[in-house]
């Protein structure tokens, strides 16, 4: 059975601190690897990973694949109150676009 | 460029009663997805249209169905409401060709309560 699975569920910390996302998947014939964001409305995309080892950034936010050990890691350093959301993790098959969801990790960031 | 819009925004039905959603994606996006995102499941994949034809169906039973027409507008219908069906249904575009990775981009979706 296909599945991503994130940790942790949910984390607090504080203003400039740095936190790390983590999510592990087992998709059949993956292809790809997306991170969003979600506040109380629609997921905004952050990252699309394809290929393992090559880290993508913008800004503060970052986030590596690795396609041995079946995982992502989505970094934000510096952290800032407006980084308060639900991440997001999904993995998709190589045909079409059906992607498989984590629950998500709850961030909150208090000042 | 105009995002995926989604209607109804909310809408509130009884058991047994069916609904339809409608979504219009961003303009060029050939690929439509539809997901349900519920607080103890998260985000479950309903289908995905591409060119007017299902290309993949999740675990859904047969009570939900789709269709999309030839502007890439989609719609998503569930017969005989359960209240299990409560739910935010969220739609999503991509740009994706048939074998090239697209990201997803989600409308504000439609929240469906049955009573």
């Amino acid at each position: 059975e296909d599945k991503v699975v994130q940790s942790p569920l949910s984390l607090v910390v504080h203003e400039g601190d740095t936190v790390t996302l983590n999510c592990s998947y087992e998709v059949t014939n993956f292809r790809s690897l997306l991170w969003y964001k979600q506040e109380k409305k629609a997921p905004t995309f952050l990252f699309m990973l394809t290929s393992s080892g090559i880290e993508k950034k913008s800004g503060r936010l970052s986030s590596i694949l690795d396609k041995k050990e079946l995982f992502s890691i989505l970094n934000i350093t510096a952290t800032q109150t407006g980084d308060s959301a639900v991440y997001l993790c999904a993995g998709s098959h190589i045909t079409g676009n059906q992607f498989y969801f984590g629950t998500g990790t709850s961030l909150t960031v208090i000042p | 460029k105009a995002g995926v819009t989604q209607t109804p925004r909310y809408l509130i039905k009884t058991r047994g009663q069916q609904v339809t959603l409608s979504c219009s994606p961003i303009s060029g996006h050939r690929s439509v997805s539809w997901y349900q995102q519920t607080p103890g499941q998260g985000l479950q994949f309903l289908f995905e249209y591409f060119s007017e034809t299902q290309r993949n169906k999740g675990n859904f039973p047969g009570r939900f169905s789709g269709r999309q027409f030839s502007n890439s507008r989609s719609e998503m219908n569930v017969s005989t409401l359960e209240l299990g069906d409560s739910a935010l249904y969220l739609c999503a575009s991509s740009p994706t060709g048939q074998k090239v990775p697209g990201e997803l981009f989600f409308g504000e979706g439609s929240r469906l309560t049955v009573l």
